[in-house]
């Protein structure tokens, strides 16, 4: 049953911790994601990955970082250094070599920082 | 650059149908997208649209595009409380495996 997974569904953490959002996919795909989604607006991109050891900063990639190690895994760091970092987070993943670029999602991780 | 809008919000009676609207503005798209979300869930992807095409349909929902006025829409017939969601169009554009995003509008079925 192929799809993308994210752990966990909800996180709490103190102010001044760095945390850690897992993403993984069986789906084969060459590219990851990360997107922040904050109420009533729409997706903002945080990173992306086309290939395993690249991967490049969103439009939003302040306090953020990533890494890609292995085809299967694009997990994303909230670091103390992101002001406002509680948000609803989506990774995504697309094929690369079909020239159609579909992305398709994980179930998302709620990250409340108080 | 690309730039991706759509109305906020739309209610309609249960068993009409619904028509969502967006419009881009990068002419060199290639593809266009319809995703849909529920509450406290990821994106799913409903369908999607190669730039050179008029319109597609699948089962509830027709998808038309006007390359010339660079609008989509996506009409679910027959819609149902289910179809209570938030829906976004994204755009791609050559070579670029990042998609840009409209705000998303939010689909309230009504009885």
């Amino acid at each position: 049953d192929g799809g993308i997974t994210q752990s966990p569904k909800y996180l709490f953490r103190k102010e001044g911790q760095n945390v850690t959002l897992s993403c993984e996919q069986n789906l084969n795909h060459d590219a990851m994601y990360w997107y922040r989604q904050d109420p009533g607006q729409g997706l903002r991109l945080i990173y992306y990955s086309q290939i395993v050891n690249d991967f490049q900063k969103g439009d939003i990639a302040e306090g953020y970082s990533v890494s890609r190690e292995k085809k299967e895994s694009f997990p994303l760091t909230v670091t103390s250094a992101q002001k406002n970092p509680t948000a609803f987070y989506l990774c995504a993943s697309s094929p690369t070599g079909t020239g159609i670029y579909e992305q398709y999602f994980g179930p998302g991780t709620r990250l409340t920082v108080t | 650059g690309e730039d991706v809008e759509q109305s906020l919000f739309l209610s309609v009676r249960e068993g009409d149908s619904s028509v969502i609207n967006c419009t881009y503005t990068d002419s060199s798209s290639t593809y266009l997208y319809w995703y849909k979300q529920e509450p406290g869930a990821g994106l799913q992807l409903l369908t999607y649209i190669f730039s050179n095409m008029d319109m597609k349909q699948d089962q509830r929902l027709t998808v038309l595009l006007n390359k010339k006025d660079k609008h989509l829409s996506l009409r679910i017939a027959d819609t149902q409380t289910g179809d209570s969601a938030i829906y976004f169009c994204a755009e791609s554009t050559p070579n670029d495996y990042k998609l840009s995003f409209g705000a998303g509008t939010t689909v309230t079925v009504r009885a």
